[in-house]
């Protein structure tokens, strides 16, 4: 069982939707960052939150340390937010090593 | 201000092999981990060093190994290549967590190792 769980693992949108990726991890955490990902390999790092929630122009990150759970959204999406969307925690458990999520491949069609 | 830079960008090598791939992290930072990503996979970590030491390290073999120079560049080399080694391999570099607490992660583009 991976330490950290995404869903969806596709995503498709039309342009100006509203996106939300979903990460829920089982370990104890320092941390969870938000990554993107483009073609090529490149990874941004989008966020970084160990409680609440932030914003960064039309994208928007949550996170609930209770329910283990964090959520990224993408307001009026558009075609240059296509990207694979990483989640990433550091434990606060083990060494503080990072586990990563598989990612979200989205996709939004003009 | 250079952000993390990686070489070679692509790597073709033969299973059985050795290979060398180089790091040098962001300025300012002194963390340098390194991480494999398999085609449609997340990152794995595989090591991280702080101070020219190995701090930390993944589920990955004896078979990687790393290093770290006084200006905080470092180096990943992974002997007797598999062709499960064929990946793209990412370095990341933040500032000390033991300082620092979390930091952001500043990636590099990664180099494309192929095993053949």
């Amino acid at each position: 069982k991976n330490e950290v769980e995404q869903s969806p693992q596709n995503l498709t949108a039309q342009e100006g939707e509203f996106i939300t990726i979903n990460c829920s991890y089982s370990v104890g955490i320092s941390a969870l960052h938000w990554l993107q990902q483009h073609p090529g390999g490149g990874i941004v790092s989008l966020f970084m939150l160990s409680s609440g929630k932030k914003k960064h122009g039309r994208l928007i990150a949550t996170i609930n340390i209770q329910e283990k759970h964090s959520s990224l959204h993408i307001t009026a999406s558009h075609p240059r937010d296509s990207a694979v969307y990483i989640c990433a925690v550091r434990s606060g458990q083990t060494g503080n090593q990072f586990y990563f999520g598989t990612g979200t491949s989205l996709t939004v069609i003009p | 201000d250079a952000g993390v830079t990686q070489s070679p960008t692509h790597l073709i090598k033969t299973r059985g092999q050795q290979v060398t791939l180089r790091c040098s992290p962001k300025s300012g930072h002194d963390t340098v981990s390194w991480y494999q990503q398999a085609l449609g996979q997340g990152p794995q970590f595989i090591f991280q060093y702080y101070e020219e030491e190995e701090r930390q390290r993944g589920n990955f073999p004896d078979r990687f190994s790393g290093h770290q120079f006084p200006n905080y560049s470092s180096e990943l080399n992974v002997n007797a290549l598999l062709l499960g080694d064929s990946a793209l391999y990412l370095c990341a570099s933040s500032l000390a967590a033991v300082f620092f607490g979390d930091s952001p992660l500043h990636f590099g583009n990664g180099t494309r190792l192929t095993v053949t």
